[in-house]
């Protein structure tokens, strides 16, 4: 089957502009992750959805970041006025349940170049 | 705190050698879940393994191995007889357990693996 996806597979954006990145996560999967992945480093972890519900934002930089996934599938990560310390892969992940043993699986990531 | 230590920043080998790959990891929850990802040149993340803090057994998967021990918090992966398609960058991760509900993932820095023909 269909595995996660993401869109843009890259961005550039000027400084100050709003960017949108798209994950359409494994059909059926309740559990959806963002993560933020700077080059040489691992993904850190930005925000969780269970259905529809964000039920955990606490690694989102500042208030200038923004997820929704209203109907419980598709996921949306929103960046306000763009900064250059935002460059970086954003990775999307989902999981089937909301069980703790689950696994992510991982979309192939959108990079995001802000100049 | 929740940590995970990848000590070994780029490991080089030849193609056909063993390699191992170390991952420390501080918790002091008594439930937890290890994983180790791969991450091609494409930038995918590729899921390899998934290992309980209850389940000590070691795991074969064809040329790979892991290797975990609770007594020295390790979760090591071995690579052998190494091909030129296990180039990549190698993450361990550990995510807790939330009341049963899942956790995010903490990954370490990652090692990044390049076998030479």
């Amino acid at each position: 089957g269909a595995g996660v996806s993401q869109s843009p597979r890259y961005k550039v954006a000027k400084r100050g502009q709003d960017v949108a990145l798209r994950c359409d996560p494994i059909s059926g999967h309740v559990s959806l992750f963002w993560y933020q992945q700077a080059l040489g480093q691992g993904p850190e972890f930005l925000t969780y959805f269970q259905n529809e519900a964000q039920l955990d934002k606490s690694g989102l930089p500042s208030d200038r970041f923004f997820a929704e996934r209203p109907e419980g599938s598709v996921s949306t990560l929103k960046i306000q006025r763009t900064q250059q310390e935002d460059s970086a892969v954003y990775l999307c992940a989902s999981s089937s349940t909301r069980g703790a043993r689950e696994t992510q699986y991982f979309g192939p990531g959108t990079r995001l170049l802000v100049l | 705190a929740q940590k995970v230590t990848q000590a070994q920043t780029e490991i080089s080998v030849v193609e056909k050698e063993d390699v191992t790959l170390d991952c420390v990891y501080e918790t002091r929850d008594t439930t937890y879940y290890l994983f180790w990802y791969k991450q091609p040149p494409s930038g995918e993340l590729v899921f390899l393994i998934r290992r309980n803090s209850f389940d000590e057994q070691n795991e074969i998967s064809g040329r790979y191995s892991w290797n975990f021990q609770k007594s020295t918090s390790s979760f090591n992966f071995t690579i052998t007889a190494s091909q030129v398609v296990d180039s990549a960058v190698y993450f361990c991760a550990l995510s807790l357990n939330y009341g049963g509900s899942q956790g995010n993932l903490i990954f370490g820095k990652g090692t990044k693996l390049s076998v030479k023909p």
